[in-house]
């Protein structure tokens, strides 16, 4: 069964940089996931596809202090010049056929 | 401009039923995969369903499985949610959501922002 975890919280400073993870369960290294910032009382907003291979494609206006990383199961987004505004839940999620829309649990960011 | 506007959502009983639409706009909508996914009150983001851009491919998560039914009309540039026997666990916002390809593999690049449903007595 194909599980995303997350760590429930992250926090850093305001200008600083955070890396947040996502893990693939056991053997599925090679998928690709996506990022998604759900900023508080909003909806969410994709970020970026993210492949195992770290390549990443973003969406519309996401600036450039976002970006992508993979190693092995691990897929990273990180944050830098962390403004207020990057104060949000971030959700990973993968895809595939017969597993249509995995999320993982998310990630509360807190912008010190 | 890509923009996905939900509709639908509202106050139900238990047992009730409601349909979602979810109205898109700013791009080829008949050439795209299109998904429901819900947050339940406090909760994290769970995938509910995804329907091919021709409707030939239609899948469901297993908490909605015989009580939920998706349909889009290309014409109409218009997506679906047919939600019968309702429980309260149901209770959640209902998101619908762009998928970038044609086959309906839950991959998700927009998102609407959300109308409510509440399930209660």
């Amino acid at each position: 069964q194909l599980v995303l975890t997350q760590s429930p919280s992250a926090s850093a400073s305001l200008g600083a940089s955070v890396k947040l993870t996502c893990t693939l369960s056991s053997g599925h290294s090679s998928y690709a996931i996506a990022w998604h910032q759900q900023q508080p009382e909003k909806g969410p907003r994709y970020l970026m596809k993210l492949n195992s291979d770290g390549s990443h494609s973003k969406g519309d206006g996401i600036p450039d202090r976002f970006s992508g990383s993979s190693s092995g199961a691990e897929r990273y987004l990180t944050i830098s010049s962390l403004q207020s505004e990057d104060e949000a839940d971030y959700y990973c999620q993968t895809w595939g056929t017969g597993i249509q829309g995995v999320f993982g649990g998310g990630t509360k960011l807190t912008v010190l | 401009e890509v923009q996905l506007v939900e509709s639908g959502g509202g106050l139900v009983k238990p047992g009730g039923s409601l349909r979602l639409s979810c109205a898109a706009s700013g791009f080829t909508f008949s050439s795209y995969s299109m998904n429901w996914v819900r947050q339940a009150p406090g909760k994290g983001l769970e995938w509910v369903s995804s329907i091919s851009s021709s409707s030939s491919y239609i899948y469901y998560a297993d908490s909605v499985k015989g009580r939920f039914t998706i349909s889009r009309d290309n014409a109409k540039n218009s997506l679906y949610l047919q939600m019968n026997s309702l429980r309260a666990e149901d209770t959640a916002v209902y998101y619908c959501a762009r998928d970038p390809t044609a086959m309906a593999g839950g991959e998700i690049d927009y998102w609407g922002q959300g109308t409510l449903v509440t399930v209660s007595s």
